[in-house]
């Protein structure tokens, strides 16, 4: 089993819609949660971390974790068409990072 | 702030010979680097972590004779591909962690091994 799952969509949205990320792990020692963007050709970004439950927000974007069901999600409000791109998730395990295959998301005009 | 660096970006070597990319923390010192390869439409793939004055722990799969690893200091890592053939043409991507919540990445290296 993988360490982080997520589907790979790919993943469409209307611009102006909300967009939902999803993102599975499944190593309860898991400490800290990322979400990242990948544009085609470029390293990743780093978008928002949580590591409480609950809800953390920052402007359009909102991570959601639930460490009992071992998920971590991402919304996106407001999507715009320069947010499509890839999503990774990734998961801190001691010195360790572990990404999933990421979530390819088209924002349509 | 938190950025980070590799050199070169882009590079195209012939078959058999040695390759070295740099990956720099320009304001911060990174107790932790971590290589990855990522191949065209494929997600990143994590190839060894790497802590300063140690050496480095590699994934499974992961030829620690071919990929040379040095983390020299706080501020540097690199990483040599030895005899680099064609198939060793990829994205490498370099992050290096400053915190438990700080994992940033550099722009990333284009190797091409004709």
């Amino acid at each position: 089993q993988k360490e982080v799952e997520q589907n790979s969509g790919p993943l469409s949205v209307p611009e102006g819609a909300i967009a939902s990320l999803n993102c599975t792990y499944s190593d309860r020692g898991s400490q800290s949660f990322f979400w990242y963007r990948q544009y085609s050709g470029k390293s990743p970004e780093l978008i928002m971390f949580i590591y409480s439950n609950g809800d953390k927000e920052d402007g359009r974007f909102t991570a959601q974790l639930n460490k009992a069901s071992q998920y971590v999600s991402l919304l996106i409000r407001d999507s715009q068409p320069s947010d499509s791109a890839t999503y990774l998730c990734a998961v801190n395990v001691g010195n360790q990072f572990y990404f999933g295959t990421g979530t390819s998301l088209t924002v349509i005009p | 702030g938190a950025v980070v660096s590799q050199h070169p970006s882009r590079v195209i070597c012939k078959s058999g010979t040695s390759v070295k990319i740099e990956c720099r923390s320009l304001d911060f010192q990174a107790t932790t680097m971590f290589w990855y390869r990522q191949f065209p439409k494929q997600s990143l793939m994590l190839m060894a972590t790497s802590n300063e004055g140690s050496k480095a722990t590699y994934e499974q799969g992961v030829e620690k004779d071919k990929f040379l690893i040095n983390h020299a200091s706080l501020t540097l890592s690199t990483l040599t591909v030895t005899s680099a053939h064609p198939e060793d043409s990829s994205f490498y991507i370099c992050s290096a962690r400053d915190s438990p919540a700080g994992n940033y990445f550099g722009p990333g290296t284009r190797l091409l091994v004709l």
